[in-house]
């Protein structure tokens, strides 16, 4: 079993609609990262998070410490957002991130 | 603002062959990870560097080495080159601070990546 497990891994849906990618992970976190990656190949870091909630424009990511997950919703899906989003994270006691599986995101006008 | 920066984007190897991966890290930057992405695949951490010195290693095979260098670039080496290494190698860097609440913070800024192909 993976120690970052993401749902979906294929999500599509029509412009304007709210997307939720969720994340759970099995091991002891000291922070979670949401990363998007496009077809090109590049990552960009989206969020950063050890508890709480952050927002940036239509993007929100969630992280409940006790539970074991979080979740990045995207606002008002846009064709642009299409893309596949990682969950990372990064395990006590050290610094590298270890990667769940992706969710790939496809919206369509 | 300055990113990562990676040398070469995109890079094509025979077998047995080397390849040299460069990494230019956010000025600033400490910390240098490797990250290697095969098709299909999620990203595998390699190895890093903190201060010049290797902090962590993962999965990277004997074949591979790696270095951070006095002005924090890295450089990963990769010697008798097999199929199977082709893939999408990410570098990564981060600057460690201490937050508000006294708690350390080492976000990770990714490189737009080398794509290394070998035929």
């Amino acid at each position: 079993k993976n120690e970052v497990e993401q749902s979906p891994q294929n999500l599509t849906a029509q412009e304007g609609e709210f997307i939720t990618i969720n994340c759970s992970y099995s091991v002891g976190i000291s922070a979670l990262h949401w990363l998007q990656q496009h077809p090109g190949g590049g990552i960009v870091s989206l969020f950063m998070l050890s508890s709480g909630k952050k927002k940036h424009g239509r993007l929100i990511a969630t992280i409940n410490i006790q539970e074991k997950h979080s979740s990045l919703h995207i606002t008002a899906s846009h064709p642009r957002d299409s893309a596949v989003y990682i969950c990372a994270v990064r395990i006590q006691g050290a610094q590298k991130l270890v990667f769940g599986q992706g969710t790939r995101l496809t919206i369509n006008p | 603002a300055a990113g990562v920066i990676q040398s070469p984007r995109h890079l094509i190897k025979e077998k047995r062959e080397t390849a040299t991966l460069k990494c230019y890290p956010i000025p600033r930057h400490d910390t240098v990870y490797w990250y290697q992405q095969g098709p299909g695949q999620d990203p595998q951490f390699l190895i890093s560097f903190y201060e010049k010195m290797q902090s962590d290693k993962g999965s990277i095979p004997d074949r591979f080495s790696a270095q951070q260098f006095s002005d924090y670039h890295s450089e990963l080496n990769m010697s008798s080159l097999e199929l199977g290494d082709s893939a999408l190698y990410f570098c990564a860097s981060s600057f460690f601070e201490l937050t508000v609440n006294r708690r350390g913070r080492y976000e990770q800024f990714f490189g737009p990546g080398t794509r290394l192909t070998v035929l």
